[in-house]
C-alpha cells in the first residue's frame, strides 16, 4: 500500500533556531515529491517539488533533500521566524498516476515561539 | 491577482440538507480538484476533473456531486447521503507542464462545513 508517513507530528522551537521535518514514502514507481506549508485556515501553498534525479532544492529559507534510494524527504527550515508556524504537508506522486494517486502526508505542525 | 476563490468561508448544514461550496478559480487552469482535511489525516481526494463536462470520482465520492460547466467552475454539492460532513474543503487547480496535470499545484483557502 502507497503511504507517505510524516514526522514528528508536531515541533515547537525557538525564533531564529533550525529545523528539520522528515518524510518517508512507499510509492513506487516514484514521480515527484512536493512539500506544501499550509497555515491555520488556510490552503497550502507549494514550497518546492522534486522529481528522482533532484537531490536537493532551496526556496528561500527552505531547503528540500531527497533521496529516492531510501524513499526519503526531509524539509529544512534555516534562521526560523514566526511566520514559519504552519503545518508543513509531504506531497508524493507515483509515476503515471491519476490524481487518485497522489498520497498526502499528515503533516507536521510547526510552532515557533518568541 | 490570479487565483482561486472558495465560498463561502464558514458554512452550516442541517440535517437532511445539500449544500453547496463554491470554487472560481481564474487561473486558465484546465485541472480542478476537490478535498476533504480532517485533523490528523492527509487530504483525501473527493472528486477531480480534467476538462470542461468531464469528471471523475476520488477515494471518498460517496455523498458528494459535482459539475463542470465552465472551465473557470468547480462547485461541490455535499449531500444528505453524507454522514460525517463536517470538515474542512479545500479546492485546487493545475495547468499543463506543472509538474503533471493531474497533480494540484494552487489550492483556495478551503470551507469549513459544520452540522447544526
Amino acid at each position: 500500500k502507497n503511504q507517505v508517513e510524516q514526522s514528528p507530528q508536531s515541533l515547537i522551537i525557538l525564533e531564529g533556531k533550525n529545523c528539520t521535518l522528515q518524510c518517508n514514502y512507499t510509492v513506487s514507481p516514484f514521480s515527484n515529491l512536493r512539500w506544501y506549508k499550509q497555515d491555520t485556515g488556510r490552503g497550502p501553498v507549494s514550497l518546492t517539488i522534486m522529481t528522482f534525479s533532484e537531490n536537493t532544492k532551496s526556496n528561500g529559507r527552505y531547503t528540500a533533500t531527497l533521496d529516492a534510494d531510501t524513499k526519503q524527504s526531509s524539509l529544512h527550515i534555516t534562521a526560523s521566524q514566526l511566520s514559519d508556524s504552519a503545518s508543513y504537508i509531504c506531497v508524493v506522486s507515483g509515476l503515471y498516476s491519476s490524481a487518485s494517486k497522489i498520497i498526502f502526508g499528515s503533516g507536521t505542525r510547526l510552532s515557533i515561539r518568541p | 491577482d490570479g487565483g482561486i476563490t472558495q465560498s463561502p468561508k464558514y458554512l452550516f448544514r442541517k440535517e437532511g440538507q445539500n449544500v453547496t461550496l463554491s470554487c472560481e478559480q481564474n487561473l486558465n487552469h484546465d485541472a480542478m480538484y476537490w478535498y476533504r482535511q480532517d485533523p490528523g489525516q492527509g487530504l483525501r481526494l473527493i472528486y477531480y476533473s480534467q476538462i470542461v463536462n468531464d469528471f471523475q470520482k476520488g477515494d471518498i465520492a460517496e455523498g458528494y456531486s459535482v459539475s463542470r460547466e465552465k472551465k473557470e467552475s468547480f462547485p461541490l454539492t455535499v449531500t444528505s447521503a453524507q454522514k460525517n460532513p463536517t470538515a474542512f474543503y479545500l479546492c485546487a487547480s493545475s495547468g499543463r507542464g506543472q509538474g503533471g496535470s493531474n497533480q494540484p499545484q494552487h489550492f483556495g483557502d478551503g470551507t469549513r462545513l459544520s452540522i447544526l
